[in-house]
């Protein structure tokens, strides 16, 4: 078992639509990365957690540090979103573990 | 512009050889992180160094060695290049170990 999860692994959406990818972590972390791969492939660091809520434009994301659970939400989705997006967590190794992102497409 | 620099951004060498690809952070950053990310294995975590100091170590090859310099920046340095090694090498860069990463544009290995 992998200790950062996604899901869903691919999500294909509606220009609009509501959006939200999960991570789930089984170790103990500091703190919880969400990143953005465009096809490009450049990585963009969107936010860093360790707990609560942060928000940015149309971007949300949580964290519950209890259930060992993060959500990424998307609100008014574009397709400009379409990318992968990615978390990652950082351990008490201060090693930093990748989930295997999300692949997200979002329709005119 | 994330303020990370990476050099090269391509290569292309022969299976045997030893490169070595550069990363020059954000001014100020004290943590940078290497990663690998290739078509079947995704991103993977290598190596992080905080302050000249290596913090963490990922999923490296002893074939790979990597350090930070005075001047923050850092060196990863791979040896006796297999095909397999032939991935999209990023570095990151924060200013502490819990805030935001920023990404350089990578270099990308391609051994032949």
């Amino acid at each position: 078992k992998n200790e950062v999860e996604q899901s869903p692994q691919n999500l294909t959406a509606q220009e609009g639509e509501f959006i939200t990818i999960n991570c789930s972590y089984s170790v103990g972390i500091s703190a919880l990365h969400w990143l953005q791969q465009h096809p490009g492939g450049g990585i963009v660091s969107l936010f860093m957690l360790s707990s609560g809520k942060k928000k940015h434009g149309r971007l949300i994301a949580t964290i519950n540090i209890q259930e060992k659970h993060s959500s990424l939400h998307i609100t008014a989705s574009h397709p400009r979103d379409s990318a992968v997006y990615i978390c990652a967590v950082l351990d008490s190794n201060y090693q930093l573990i990748w989930g295997a992102g999300t692949k997200l497409i979002i329709k005119p | 512009d994330s303020g990370v620099t990476q050099t090269p951004k391509h290569l292309i060498t022969a299976t045997g050889q030893r490169v070595t690809l550069r990363c020059s952070p954000r001014s100020g950053d004290l943590s940078v992180y290497w990663y690998q990310q290739s078509l079947d294995q995704g991103l993977q975590f290598l190596i992080h160094y905080y302050n000249g100091e290596e913090r963490a170590k990922g999923n490296i090859l002893e074939r790979f060695s990597a350090q930070q310099f005075p001047d923050l920046h850092s060196e990863l340095n791979l040896s006796s290049l297999e095909l397999g090694d032939s991935a999209l090498y990023f570095c990151a860069s924060s200013r502490t170990t819990h805030e935001k990463l920023f990404f350089g544009s990578g270099t990308q290995l391609s051994v032949l």
